[in-house]
């Protein structure tokens, strides 16, 4: 069954320093998010991207974050200077045709732990 | 998009149905509900979805109760994977104008052996 894969799985990084988080989309999917978990919370949706640009966002994804596809198979999250509020568990997912079918699929997510 | 209300924590037996609730009272008229489920702390797994009639599929299934006020989601055999933590989710049409989830706290279902 395809899924979609994250990478890495885990990242340890200091306050201050530049992350990029790793998507692979299922292939045939044209609509693109990020979400996030902070430990013991809510998931909560950070930005979806379809046809090349950011379709939606929320609050939370402000100027230090930004997405990208820079090859057609590859979804990128940057976080510019990484915060200790940036921890949390990145999940990427993909979909067929917006929420058309309600379904999105998530991967396996990356967990970032700033220190 | 309309609040839900879930019971914070159930258990079920192994092999028996799980009936998860989920309130919506304020569920508007084109509004669906989704249910996803978080096994541990992997990425959200889409279960199901429906606007007003009853829906099945291989994993589960969906109750909407005639006023739409409220659903149940019917796990008929539990088994101990799917212990989770199952999310009512209600929003707009597939494919309306907003493409976003919000999650909340969701039901933490503990299958019991």
């Amino acid at each position: 069954e395809p899924e979609v894969t994250q990478t890495p799985s885990h990242q340890v990084t200091q306050m201050g320093q530049e992350v990029i988080l790793r998507c692979v989309p299922i292939s045939n999917h044209l609509y693109f998010y990020w979400y996030r978990q902070i430990l013991g919370q809510k998931v909560e949706f950070l930005v979806s991207f379809y046809n090349n640009e950011i379709s939606e966002k929320s609050e939370i994804f402000d100027d230090q974050f930004s997405v990208e596809r820079p090859d057609g198979s590859n979804f990128t999250l940057k976080i510019r200077s990484t915060k200790l509020e940036d921890s949390a568990m990145y999940f990427c997912a993909s979909s067929e045709a917006g929420l058309r079918t309600g379904e999105l699929f998530f991967g396996e997510g990356s967990r970032l732990t700033v220190l | 998009d309309a609040k839900t209300t879930q019971p914070p924590s159930m258990d079920c037996a192994e092999g028996r149905a799980a009936n998860l609730p989920c309130n919506h009272s304020t569920i508007s008229g084109n509004e669906y509900v989704y249910w996803y489920r978080q096994i541990h702390s992997q990425g959200p797994q889409y279960i199901i979805h429906g606007l007003k009639n009853n829906e099945t599929n291989e994993m589960a299934s969906l109750i909407i109760t005639e006023d739409r006020k409220s659903s149940t989601l019917i796990l008929p055999h539990a088994t101990l994977r799917d212990t989770a933590v199952y999310y009512c989710i209600v929003r707009g049409p597939p494919g309306a104008g907003s493409y976003q989830l919000t999650f909340g706290k969701g039901t933490k279902l503990s299958v019991i052996p």
